[in-house]
């Protein structure tokens, strides 16, 4: 079992949509949450991190961590064809420097 | 702009010739990563170092080596690629004590012929 999970997709939603992006872990050391945009053949960009549980907004973005059901969710308001990347959430203990990675989700918005 | 750079963008290396992978950051950071990512697949990390102190990672294969000569520059070295070596290199900077907060390069993609 990996110890980040999550769908790689692809999910194709139209213009103006709620997207909702999910991961799962089974590390419960993990306490840093963090979420990439990848877009096509490009490098990884933060979006937003979370420490510990709970929820953190920034413009369209909603980060929300329930670490009692080591679950992680990425919500996008108002979708746009330039959110058109792949998703990857990650996670880390606070020791050391090594982030553990999901495969990502690849999310298409469709005009 | 502060930024991290990778150079070649692409790069095509014959099976078994040495190539040299290159990245520069003009963040100041003092931690530098060397990750290899594949198609579909997660980025995994091959290494890093903070400020001079290597950090291999176990399963890194002997193959893949990394030189950092100053702050701004790290360069990852494959001795003999082999197929299974094509992929997205990707190379990121933290600032001690953020590893949670990394900073990427557009990344070079190695094609092995």
């Amino acid at each position: 079992q990996k110890e980040v999970e999550q769908d790689p997709g692809p999910l194709s939603v139209p213009e103006g949509a709620i997207v909702s992006l999910n991961c799962t872990y089974s590390n419960s050391a993990f306490q840093y949450f963090m979420w990439y945009r990848q877009y096509s053949r490009k490098g990884p960009e933060l979006l937003m991190y979370t420490y510990s549980s709970g929820n953190k907004e920034d413009g369209r973005f909603t980060a929300q961590v329930d670490k009692s059901s080591k679950y992680i969710s990425l919500f996008i308001r108002d979708s746009q064809p330039s959110d058109s990347a792949t998703y990857l959430c990650a996670t880390f203990t606070g020791g050391g420097n090594k982030l553990t990675f999901g495969t990502g989700t690849q999310l298409k918005v469709e005009l | 702009d502060a930024m991290v750079i990778q150079n070649p963008r692409y790069q095509v290396t014959q099976f078994g010739k040495p190539v040299t992978l290159s990245c520069s950051q003009t963040l100041n950071h003092n931690v530098m990563y060397w990750y290899q990512q594949k198609s579909s697949q997660a980025p995994k990390l091959l290494f890093h170092y903070y400020d001079k102190d290597f950090n291999n990672e176990a399963d890194t294969p002997d193959n893949f080596q990394s030189r950092r000569p100053n702050t701004s520059f790290c360069f990852l070295d494959i001795r003999s690629p082999g197929l299974g070596d094509a992929a997205m290199y990707l190379c990121a900077t933290s600032r001690d004590g953020y590893p949670y907060e990394q900073y990427f390069g557009p990344g070079t993609r190695l094609t092995v012929t």
